[in-house]
């Protein structure tokens, strides 16, 4: 079993609509999850990161963390042909640096 | 730009080479980090460096030596690499270690090893 799920995509949605990306984990130690985001070619690039239940917003994002489900989603609303991009999963347990990751989930915002 | 460079962005090398990653971050961070991201894989921690002392050594191969002269600086040192080897090699730095340290990626080093 993979540490970090993530549906690979592409996920399609149209440009104005919610976005809704989804993460399961297997670690019930994991403590911080993190949402990057990865454009072709580039860097991931820290969007938010959430380490309580419930949902943390951020401008057009919302991440939501439900550690008795393990899952931690992230929304993003009004979405934009510039929010296509890769988006990656990652979690971190509690004194421990190491980030781990998902593969990703391709998003693409049609116009 | 994360205020995190890495030279260089791309790098060809045959598999008896010596070559070096560098990694120099403007943050102030402690923390330093070496990933691989190879197509369709999770991205790979592979190093972790804190104050300068390397906390974390992630099952990584010996043909890469990794090298932390100062809080500010991190190298990569490759030798004798494998074509599997060829990825994006990225650097990333954080605040401190630490479970909710943010970190901070550079723009990554593509490697191709032939």
């Amino acid at each position: 079993q993979k540490e970090v799920e993530q549906n690979s995509g592409p996920l399609s949605v149209p440009e104005g609509a919610i976005a809704s990306l989804n993460c399961t984990y297997s670690d019930r130690g994991s403590q911080s999850f993190f949402w990057y985001r990865q454009y072709s070619g580039k860097s991931p690039e820290l969007i938010m990161f959430i380490y309580s239940n419930g949902d943390k917003e951020d401008g057009r994002f919302t991440a939501q963390l439900n550690k008795a489900s393990q899952y931690v989603s992230l929304l993003i609303r009004d979405s934009q042909p510039s929010d296509s991009a890769t988006y990656l999963c990652a979690y971190t347990n509690f004194g421990n640096e190491k980030l781990t990751f998902g593969t990703g989930t391709r998003l693409t915002i049609i116009p | 730009e994360t205020g995190v460079t890495q030279t260089p962005r791309h790098l060809v090398m045959g598999m008896t080479n010596k070559k070096s990653l560098k990694c120099e971050q403007h943050l102030g961070h402690n923390a330093m980090y070496w990933y691989k991201q190879s197509a369709k894989k999770p991205l790979e921690l592979m190093f972790v460096y804190n104050f300068k002392e390397q906390t974390e050594n992630n099952s990584v191969p010996s043909r890469f030596s990794p090298e932390c002269p100062n809080s500010s600086h991190l190298f990569l040192h490759l030798h004798t690499l494998q074509p599997e080897d060829s990825a994006l090699y990225l650097c990333a730095s954080s605040q401190d270690r630490g479970f909710i340290a943010e970190q901070y990626f550079g723009p990554g080093t593509r490697l191709t090893v032939t």
